[in-house]
């Protein structure tokens, strides 16, 4: 158990609605990054949060945004959602440098 | 951002020590060697980091170059539960602390057969 928690851990949802991520973060971790994981992509750095702000974009689209509430856990909210928005979504925290804590990620299926 | 470049693939046989290389040519001296792995239906876990020396603990050692432009990541005994993809990472520590996301490349999947 990496101590960062997802929720839902599945999510099945039609084209072009709209759903929300989240994460609760290790105890005391600042940091917060969303990636995606689909087939044909890999892991992709999405966005990051630290300490209630944004901090680095990666290949995050329009139609997606995040933020980071005041108690550090972190949401990520999917628009107008396409069959290629299909994937795993995982969430990570860290304090420091050494190590990324990883969640065991949210399974979205767009139909 | 330096690159790394690792193997699409690699088997093993239980309990025989797995070596898993990774080139980074343009490594800068700032950079820090990170090793991640993800089992299957997993999120990724940490495994080890290193700067110049060799590292260990009690998942891998890390075996680094002298002129730093590839390092080694050595599983002593293989078991069935280390079949993963394994990602060799580049991270910058003097970038500034709030924007130091890693970045995965393709990694290699690591097969163990009984």
């Amino acid at each position: 158990d990496s101590g960062v928690t997802q929720t839902p851990k599945h999510l099945i949802t039609a084209t072009g609605q709209r759903v929300t991520l989240r994460c609760s973060p290790r105890s005391g971790d600042l940091s917060v990054y969303w990636y995606q994981q689909s087939l044909d992509q890999g892991l992709q750095f999405l966005i990051q949060y630290y300490n209630g702000e944004e901090r680095a974009k990666g290949n995050i689209l329009e139609r997606f945004s995040a933020q980071q509430f005041p108690d550090l856990h972190s949401e990520l909210n999917l628009s107008s959602l396409e069959l290629g928005d299909s994937a795993l979504y995982f969430c990570a925290s860290s304090v420091a440098e050494d190590e990324a804590f990883f969640g065991q990620g949210t399974r979205l299926t767009v139909v | 951002d330096a690159k790394t470049t690792q193997p699409n693939s690699m088997e093993s046989n239980e309990e025989e020590p797995v070596h898993l290389p990774c080139n980074h040519s343009t490594i800068s001296g700032t950079d820090y060697i990170h090793w991640y792995r993800q089992l299957p239906s997993q999120g990724p876990e940490y495994v080890i980091h290193g700067l110049t020396s060799n590292v260990n603990n009690r998942m891998a050692s890390l075996a680094i170059a002298e002129d730093r432009k590839s390092s080694t990541l050595i599983l002593h005994r293989a078991t069935l539960r280390d079949a993963a993809v394994y990602y060799c990472i580049l991270r910058d520590f003097l970038q500034d602390t709030g924007r130091r996301a890693l970045t995965f490349g393709s990694g290699t999947r690591l097969q163990v057969q009984p």
